[in-house]
């Protein structure tokens, strides 16, 4: 059972670059989620995704984009990487609502650009 | 996480207790977590605490809610090396959508 899968777990870009981070589970959760975290911040919630077909914006949506292409797969794209978007970047899912059954997080994407 | 606040660092000695504390501001979560984090790892549900609890135990964690003073405690016994992790307090908020997340705590655990 691997829970939330994540790639790549490490990339640098330069600015202006785009790429897009990819998540995975298959523990048949609906909702998936995208957090970013920087030291001493805790985790910032870019964008969520509560069904298949549906997205909202989090709490730092700007410069993301994401994409709920299954009920799997939910992806996290930057159109134009900027050195303030350095961090790391947690996929998250829950089975209902966070609230009441917690996140199953990846393992992380270390995410660097100059 | 502005309104979720730790300490951010905390360092005891292999054996003895650790507590790590944490204050929110929402009143109207119906569950408050632990989760850690190892190195170069994701963050784990560690525990959880009902709001109409007062106190949860689970082998070596005990966890504290005092909901008149907003203050949610973790307290670890017998601390371990493989304790030695980042331990964030998190606030669902109301129909939880979007957790706040403490700073995190980095635990340090000495031989």
């Amino acid at each position: 059972n691997a829970g939330v899968t994540q790639t790549p777990k490490f990339q640098v870009l330069k600015t202006g670059q785009s790429m897009t981070l990819q998540c995975a589970q298959d523990m048949n959760h609906n909702s998936m989620y995208w957090y970013r975290q920087d030291p001493g911040m805790g985790l910032r919630l870019i964008y969520y995704s509560a069904s298949e077909g549906t997205t909202d914006k989090g709490e730092v949506p700007n410069g993301y984009n994401v994409s709920r292409l299954n009920k799997r797969e939910f992806s996290l794209r930057l159109e134009s990487a900027a050195p303030s978007q350095t961090s790391v970047y947690f996929c998250a899912s829950s089975e209902l609502t966070p609230r009441d059954y917690g996140y199953t997080f990846g393992s992380g994407t270390r995410l660097t650009v100059v | 996480g502005e309104d979720v606040e730790q300490s951010l660092f905390l360092s005891v000695r292999e054996g003895d207790s650790s507590v790590i504390n944490c204050t929110y501001t929402d009143s109207s979560s119906t569950y408050l977590y632990w989760y850690k984090q190892e190195p170069g790892a994701g963050l784990q549900l560690l525990t959880y605490i009902f709001s109409n609890m007062d106190m949860k135990q689970d082998q070596r964690l005990t966890v504290l809610l005092n909901k008149k003073d907003k203050h949610l405690s973790l307290r670890i016994a017998d601390t371990q090396t493989g304790d030695s992790a980042i331990y964030f307090c998190a606030d669902p908020r109301g129909y939880g959508q979007n957790f706040v997340f403490g700073p995190g705590t980095r635990l340090s655990v000495l031989p």
